[in-house]
């Protein structure tokens, strides 16, 4: 079954600090994996989009990286900020369909 | 949010009422899709559309219908079939195949009365 998990479901950082989310897919067979930031209320807004060939994708303060082999893949926030506050979505492309298979997403809080 | 645009932002349904949701884009993109958000879960596919007058169901198509008459739009109206239909309702276009990205609208939060 293609599935999309995200952790942690939740996490809380202070401003300045880094973190990690993780992403682990079983999606087969593989097109893209993109991430999206979400704040709450508001749609999704793409932050990168990876094929299986790329290991890196930065965007700002926003780093993704692929690891094909294991399917995994991680956004790193460099130096938080409080707009950082949100919900980030890893979304993976099957490539065979017109579906895409969204994680549940980490909630993010920074605060000062 | 790019150039799409959802309307209302809140809308209310009363028991066996029917609502329609509003979705317009001027990105000139050809495919758009209707994903529907609840706590705790990804987002899901209620229907999508690739080009005018045609349109596929997603996952959840049971209880909700659209139309594509024009490029630009893409309503999609919940109907008295849809029993939980409490959820923030997103709307989405890209340029084509499910490999572009999609760009989401706003959203509409609907609530039952």
């Amino acid at each position: 079954k293609n599935q999309v998990e995200q952790s942690p479901q939740s996490l809380i950082i202070l401003e300045g600090k880094n973190c990690t989310l993780q992403c682990n897919y079983t999606v087969s067979p593989f097109s893209n994996l993109r991430w999206y930031k979400q704040d709450t209320g508001r749609g999704p807004v793409s932050l990168t989009i990876m094929t299986f060939s790329e290991n890196t994708k930065s965007n700002g303060r926003y780093t993704a990286t692929l690891d094909a082999d294991t399917k995994q893949s991680s956004l790193h926030i460099t130096a938080s900020q409080l707009s950082d506050s949100a919900s980030y979505i890893c979304v993976v492309s099957p490539g065979t369909t017109d579906k895409l298979i969204f994680g549940t997403g980490t909630r993010l809080q920074v605060f000062p | 949010d790019g150039g799409i645009t959802q309307s209302p932002k809140y809308l209310f349904r009363k028991e066996g009422q029917n609502v329609t949701l509003s979705c317009e884009q001027n990105l000139n993109h050809d495919a758009m899709y209707w994903y529907r958000q609840d706590p705790g879960q990804g987002l899901r596919l209620i229907y999508y559309s690739q080009i005018v007058n045609d349109f596929q169901k997603g996952d959840i198509a049971e209880g909700y219908s659209v139309s594509r008459e024009k490029k630009e739009s893409f309503p999609l109206t919940v109907t008295s079939a849809q029993k939980n239909p409490t959820a923030f309702y997103l709307c989405a276009s890209s340029l084509g195949t499910v490999l572009e990205t999609q760009y989401f609208g706003p959203g509409t939060r609907l609530l039952v009365l």
